[in-house]
């Protein structure tokens, strides 16, 4: 099946600091990606609908100045946690979406782990 | 707005024995599709097995089977033969054909014990 790879896979930062996560297609475009936050025991919840050259639409409760997401190209899609606090700590996962059509299928990255301070 | 409902937070099945996770979930759509993921612990998200709404067979992988009911809108996934490497996380999700770009909405989530 086709990768997505999530950088990094796990990082520790101090509180008030700002941590860029990011999420690659390897071997196919993807148009369309999604970010998910998973509490430990818990299911991952959509946070925003990434599409590539356009802003990206955010789950509502989602900050979005918070939780910055941009989608420059057709391969990467980065979220960044601005001014981070301990409560951001979590497991930050992508999927991104093989092609152009809405039923094209979901890949998932390894995930980051993100520990604030 | 869909909902995806898995009311068994934790399962235990002896090796080699069947065990079902149930899954329930409610929309309006006609068309969707609806899957089973895996989650080890190294939280790498594994697809089990996919499911279109508009087909009338139950989706089956080798050792993993759905029984859909549509009408019921029903999703429970049934492992035979468990194996000591089926222990994990286990999602149900939804996921629309024609809306909101087509992304997952998952289920609370089962955490599925093997024992020996």
């Amino acid at each position: 099946g086709a990768v997505v790879s999530q950088h990094p896979s796990w990082v520790i930062c101090k509180s008030g600091t700002s941590v860029k996560i990011e999420c690659r297609s390897l071997d196919f475009q993807a148009t369309t990606m999604f970010w998910y936050r998973q509490f430990p025991k818990q299911s991952l919840m959509l946070m925003a609908t990434s599409n590539e050259g356009s802003k990206a639409t955010y789950e509502q409760g989602v900050e979005k100045d918070k939780f910055l997401i941009n989608h420059a190209s057709l391969t990467l899609s980065t979220l960044t946690v601005t001014s981070a606090h301990p409560e951001d700590s979590s497991f930050y996962i992508c999927s991104a979406r093989a092609g152009r059509e809405r039923i094209g299928e979901l890949f998932f990255g390894e995930g980051s782990r993100l520990t604030v301070l | 707005a869909q909902t995806v409902t898995q009311s068994q937070p934790e399962m235990s099945v002896q090796e080699a024995e069947t065990v079902t996770l149930s899954c329930t979930y409610d929309t309006s759509e006609s068309d969707y599709y609806l899957f089973w993921y895996k989650q080890p612990p190294s939280r790498q998200m594994i697809l089990v097995i996919r499911q279109e709404a508009y087909k009338q067979q139950n989706a089956t992988e080798n050792r993993f089977s759905v029984n859909f009911q549509k009408a019921a809108k029903s999703f429970s996934l049934k492992i035979s033969d468990s194996q000591l490497g089926d222990a994990a996380m286990y999602f149900c999700a939804y996921r629309n054909i024609y809306n909101q770009g087509g992304k997952l909405i998952f289920g609370q989530g089962t955490e599925l014990s093997v024992k020996p």
